[in-house]
């Protein structure tokens, strides 16, 4: 079985720093995918970042990065330059990809952030 | 391209009834997934549904049910409603997987919020 652990449920952070969400998972599996969306008040799930388990870089996209260190089984979101509409809960999530067709996404408990102005 | 279109946004039922919430996946996209989340569990994988066959199952109990249209539509079905499946019903929707190891990205819908009293 999965399991995503997400250990901070709120996080403050001044607008314009970086910020870290952190996200560690279990598997035994080797093929994996790890994801992390955004979700603000309204309700939609927006998509951020991928990285696969076989992939050996660090995926990027615009101010997100993911901080994959496989030996931990960590994925860390890292956010740069924060804006107030980063303001949303984060959720990491892990998809296995050993079993074709598999579309199952196991998600963690989310962290809430909060950008100050 | 349009999105993932789910209706109606809200709804309120009363226990004992049933309820049919509804999923129009983005174009091309042959794979559509549903998703519970409340407070107290997160979210859940309810089903995935391809080609109008149930491929995957989550561990919900049969007064959950789905199914898909040739079009790729889905609709999901809660029966006899309890209190406890007030929630917001997450669909997302992935295009056909380019590899075994693809990382086939989910993409959500607003939700349902559905409210039992």
């Amino acid at each position: 079985a999965q399991k995503i652990t997400q250990t901070q449920p709120g996080m403050f952070v001044q607008e314009k720093e970086a910020v870290t969400l952190d996200c560690t998972y279990d598997t035994s599996d080797q093929s994996y995918g790890l994801f992390w969306y955004k979700q603000p008040s309204s309700g939609e799930m927006i998509f951020l970042i991928y990285q696969g388990s076989y992939d050996e870089q660090n995926a990027t996209e615009g101010r997100y990065s993911l901080n994959f260190q496989k030996a931990r089984k960590s994925a860390n979101l890292v956010i740069s330059a924060s804006q107030l509409g980063d303001s949303a809960m984060y959720f990491c999530a892990m998809r296995v990809i050993s079993n074709f067709g598999n579309e199952k996404l196991t998600f963690g408990t989310g962290t809430r952030l909060t950008i100050i102005p | 391209k349009a999105g993932v279109t789910q209706t109606p946004r809200y709804l309120i039922k009363t226990r004992g009834q049933q309820v049919t919430l509804s999923c129009s996946p983005i174009s091309g996209h042959r794979s559509v997934s549903w998703y519970q989340q409340t407070p107290g569990q997160g979210l859940q994988f309810l089903f995935e549904y391809f080609s109008e066959t149930q491929r995957n199952k989550g561990n919900f109990p049969g007064r959950f049910s789905g199914r898909q249209f040739s079009n790729s539509r889905s609709e999901m079905n809660v029966s006899t409603l309890e209190l406890g499946d007030s929630a917001l019903y997450l669909c997302a929707s992935s295009p056909p997987p380019s590899g075994a190891l693809a990382k086939n990205i989910q993409y959500f819908g607003a939700g349902t919020r559905l409210s039992v009293l």
